[in-house]
């Protein structure tokens, strides 16, 4: 069973960059089958996915964000990364790492418990 | 971005109902539709996959279909622990965007 689980700062200051790890356990990162995505949710609201990354380092991230973000991966820590810079208070939400799986079409079926992070001086 | 719109946004319902909810993409994305439920506190958890596929473990009181650009999530008898909010995706063109949710609620 695949598990995730998001660590980082609970707190940004704002226009600073905030990094968030995804460690994934009972798999690897580097199987070559699977992406792995972060999403976000800002309290009581929807959600919205901000990127994926695959194996080889190839990316994709959500335009209304691709300025500010990097996603990365360390394959021997088994981990992957984000940081979204210049943050301010509407990047406040809890943010999730998932794994994208694929059967003609692309779909999260593993979650993080997610984690919450505040943008606030 | 293709915009997917769910309806309603709420519901009321007691156990044992048959519950519908509704998810329209604004443009096709053939049967790539995912519908998630989330629970407060918790992260969103898969239930179907490509419009009807069921998730493994899942109940078979959830059931997913399709017609044209409309796609549908049905639990035939509601039980206690379905109350919560269900989100539809599409997985079909980057960026994977979400339907704004719907709340299941005790009547």
């Amino acid at each position: 069973q695949v598990q995730l689980q998001e660590s980082g700062p609970g707190l940004v200051k704002p226009s600073q960059t905030l990094s968030l790890t995804c460690t994934v356990s009972g798999g690897s990162i580097s199987s070559g089958y699977y992406y792995w995505s972060w999403i976000r949710q800002p309290a009581g609201k929807g959600l919205e996915w901000i990127g994926r990354i695959y194996t080889s380092g190839s990316t994709n991230y959500n335009p209304s964000l691709k300025s500010r973000v990097t996603i990365s991966e360390d394959t021997s820590k088994n981990q992957f990364s984000l940081k979204l810079s210049s943050v301010t208070a509407a990047d406040t939400a809890v943010y999730y790492c998932a794994r994208d799986n694929y059967s003609s079409g692309w779909y999260q079926d593993f979650w993080g418990q997610g984690t919450l992070v505040t943008v606030s001086s | 971005d293709i915009q997917m719109t769910q309806s309603p946004s709420s519901l009321s319902a007691s156990v044992g109902d048959r519950v519908t909810i509704t998810c329209r993409a604004s443009q096709s994305i053939i049967n790539y539709l995912n519908w998630y439920q989330q629970k407060p506190g918790k992260a969103p958890n898969l239930l179907i996959y490509t419009a009807s596929s069921l998730q493994s473990g899942v109940p078979s009181r959830f059931s997913g279909s399709r017609s044209g650009t409309d796609f549908t999530l049905t639990i035939s008898s509601l039980q206690p622990e379905d109350f919560a909010t269900y989100y539809c995706q599409q997985g079909y063109l980057s960026p994977w965007t979400f339907g704004q949710g719907t709340k299941v609620e005790v009547k």
